[in-house]
């Protein structure tokens, strides 16, 4: 059972490029998240998800995009990446987004942008 | 907007009781999680309060005051292992299901 996978586990980007953070779950799980942690900090919420076609922003979506159009997968979208977005990338899902239930997150995205 | 507060660190020694306190200000509450995080690893669930009240694993307890807005994760029997950060988290409801906002968290650190 492979759980929450995250890929690539490293990428350098040059300012103005774009990417895709992929993750995969093999739970079947209902709700996915993405968050970003920067050095010292807390996680702080990109975007979720509670299904397919059913995604809502977090605290920091800026710059960001995300779709979901299965349940296993929800990739993070950059659209032109700033240093600011230097950071480590966790995706998340859990069983149920509606009544608690423990996140699962993956190993993470260390991205660093120049 | 939602706010967390967390001690920053908190040194103990191993066999000792360490207790990291969270106070929490939200629109909207669901529960407590807090979670733990070794460097350079993902985070993992320790546990959940929904209600008031104290929840026991292991060596590990929750507390949770709702009138207070006030949490706590109680360390028992320290070992070395449990060097890590522990984050609290709010769970509030949103658009799409759940939303989870994080405190700063609390670097633990066990010393022989």
């Amino acid at each position: 059972n492979a759980g929450v996978t995250q890929t690539p586990k490293f990428q350098v980007l040059k300012t103005g490029q774009s990417m895709t953070l992929q993750c995969a779950q093999d739970m079947n799980h209902e709700y996915m998240s993405w968050y970003r942690q920067d050095p010292g900090m807390g996680l702080r919420l990109i975007h979720y998800s509670v299904g397919a076609g059913i995604t809502d922003q977090g605290e920091v979506p800026n710059g960001y995009n995300v779709s979901r159009s299965t349940t296993e997968d929800f990739p993070l979208r950059l659209l032109s990446a700033a240093p600011s977005q230097t950071s480590v990338y966790f995706c998340a899902s859990s069983y149920s987004g509606t009544y608690n239930s423990p996140l699962h997150f993956g190993n993470g995205t260390r991205l660093t942008v120049t | 907007g939602q706010s967390l507060e967390q001690p920053s660190e908190v040194t103990a020694v191993e066999g000792a009781i360490v207790q990291i306190n969270c106070t929490y200000q939200t629109s909207g509450f669901y529960g407590l999680s807090w979670y733990q995080q070794h460097d350079g690893g993902a985070p993992t669930f320790l546990s959940y309060n929904a209600l008031d009240g104290l929840e026991e694993t292991g060596r590990f307890s929750s507390f949770l005051s709702r009138s207070d807005s006030y949490g706590y994760l109680l360390l028992q029997e320290l070992q070395m292992k449990d060097s890590a950060s522990y984050f609290c988290a709010v769970s509030r409801p949103g658009a799409a299901g759940n939303k989870l906002t994080f405190g700063g968290g609390t670097r633990v650190l066990v010393k022989p």
